[in-house]
């Protein structure tokens, strides 16, 4: 059972195309995330939703738009790839925001994007 | 919004000594902070974290402490085996699960 699921693992696209990125949670859990690990393995977030609203938005190009069908799914869309858009890119989810403490956030395997 | 600084950003141990990674943060409200260990290609996995109100704790070979004061919490690992060798992630955490990642130290322990 996979807890965190993303597709696909790899992804090579050329440059100016539309792609997006699936991301699934068995888990539960109220909030899911995006993340941007560059070459330098930084894990930047990008995204992160709580009940279908948009609590985290760092800056992020709007050409990087999360849509979030359900509680259980957080989608990543990218319009107009560009060359710097080559990273690894995970999806996480933890538990619900009202709890007093932060939890555990789980991360998908990773999808590595390849703009050429 | 949160800083989180970490160091060393690389660390060469031989195998059995110990290994110490150190994280600042800046936001007084963070309550959690975990530690994530990523391998070479895979998904960054928890493996020990620390709430606000404890100062220390300890798994096996592997500890956290926090200084709340000092806004620092730090991890260590003892007797460091080959499959240790990672990139380590330290974050930190609010109310609202807002997950602020530090740079990473990548751990290579020498057989």
């Amino acid at each position: 059972d996979t807890a965190v699921s993303q597709t696909p693992k790899y992804l090579v696209t050329q440059m100016g195309n539309d792609k997006s990125i699936k991301c699934e949670q068995n888990l539960g859990h109220d909030t899911m995330y995006w993340y941007k690990q560059d070459s330098k393995k930084f894990l930047k977030i990008m995204f992160s939703y709580n009940n279908k609203e948009l609590i985290i938005n760092e800056t992020v190009p709007n050409r990087f738009s999360p849509k979030s069908p359900d509680k259980a799914h957080l989608n990543l869309h990218i319009n107009s790839l560009e060359l710097g858009d080559s990273a690894v890119y995970f999806c996480a989810s933890s538990q619900e925001l009202q709890a007093r403490w932060g939890t555990e956030a789980f991360f998908g395997q990773g999808t590595r994007l390849t703009v050429v | 919004g949160e800083n989180v600084e970490q160091h060393p950003s690389t660390l060469s141990v031989q195998e059995g000594d110990s290994a110490v990674i150190k994280c600042t943060y800046s936001d007084s409200a963070s309550n959690y902070f975990p530690w994530y260990k990523q391998e070479l290609g895979k998904r960054p996995q928890l493996i020990i974290d620390i709430r606000s109100n404890v100062g220390e704790k300890k798994d096996q070979r592997i500890a956290v402490t926090l200084n709340k004061t000092a806004k620092h919490f730090s991890l260590h690992i003892t007797e460091t085996q080959p499959e240790d060798s990672a990139v380590y992630f330290c974050a930190a955490c609010k109310t609202g699960n807002q997950f602020y990642f530090g740079t990473g130290t990548s751990l290579t322990v020498i057989p």
